[in-house]
């Protein structure tokens, strides 16, 4: 249990479907992180959030679309995706400090299959 | 850009020690990660590099060389619950990650 949560575990969608993906994080830290895990692939930075405000948005497609509420939970909204988009849905969060890289703690991802 | 390079499967013994090679070329350098991820689970966080050098931490150990663009992650009488992928992560001086493609590591009996 590393403290960052997510759900679903697993989501299988039609291309027409509207879903969302949650994350939650009992760490205290500040800012929160999207990735995509494909198979064969490197870990993707989609989208990074640092208290609350985006700052890194790695030209993901617009039938993504990240809110992050508060500090401590992220959600990942989903419509009209692809085949292409199955993958594993990976959420992280770390605590910003200065002179050193964050540690990322991640959560155990939502398994998603597009039809 | 990041072009970050390792081994895509290894196998070794039970007992037996390992090394896992990272390398890596970035625009902006801050540190380097190493993560262990079991299937369906999520990469949990085993070293942090930033330094010239190896950090020892219990059965793993990091080496890192930033001249040579180079990380190892070493890891010591193998069991089998070792068996896993290795990710190598080089942070930027953005503070984000830029994963390997990860090294499937299968220790056997």
């Amino acid at each position: 249990e590393t403290g960052v949560t997510q759900t679903p575990r697993h989501l299988v969608m039609g291309m027409t479907n509207k879903k969302s993906l949650k994350c939650e994080q009992h760490l205290g830290h500040n800012a929160m992180y999207w990735y995509k895990q494909s198979a064969k692939k490197p870990l993707e930075l989609m989208f990074v959030y640092s208290l609350e405000e985006r700052v890194e948005n790695n030209s993901v497609p617009s039938r993504f679309s990240p809110e992050c509420p508060n500090s401590s939970h992220l959600f990942l909204h989903l419509h009209t995706l692809q085949p292409e988009d199955s993958a594993l849905y990976l959420c992280a969060s770390s605590l910003r400090t200065s002179g050193r890289a964050d540690t990322q703690y991640f959560g155990p991802g939502t398994r998603l299959t597009v039809l | 850009g990041q072009n970050i390079d390792q081994p895509t499967e290894m196998t070794a013994t039970e007992g037996a020690i390992v090394q896992i090679n990272c390398t890596y070329q970035t625009s902006g350098f801050n540190g380097l990660f190493w993560y262990q991820q079991h299937a369906g689970e999520a990469p949990t966080f085993l070293s942090y590099n930033v330094l010239d050098g190896l950090e020892e931490k219990g059965r793993f150990s990091s080496f890192l060389s930033r001249s040579k663009g180079y990380s190892y992650l070493l890891l010591k009488e193998l069991q089998m619950k070792d068996s896993a992928s290795y990710l190598c992560a080089v942070s930027n001086g953005a503070n984000n990650l830029f994963f390997g493609t990860g090294t499937r590591l299968t220790v056997i009996p």
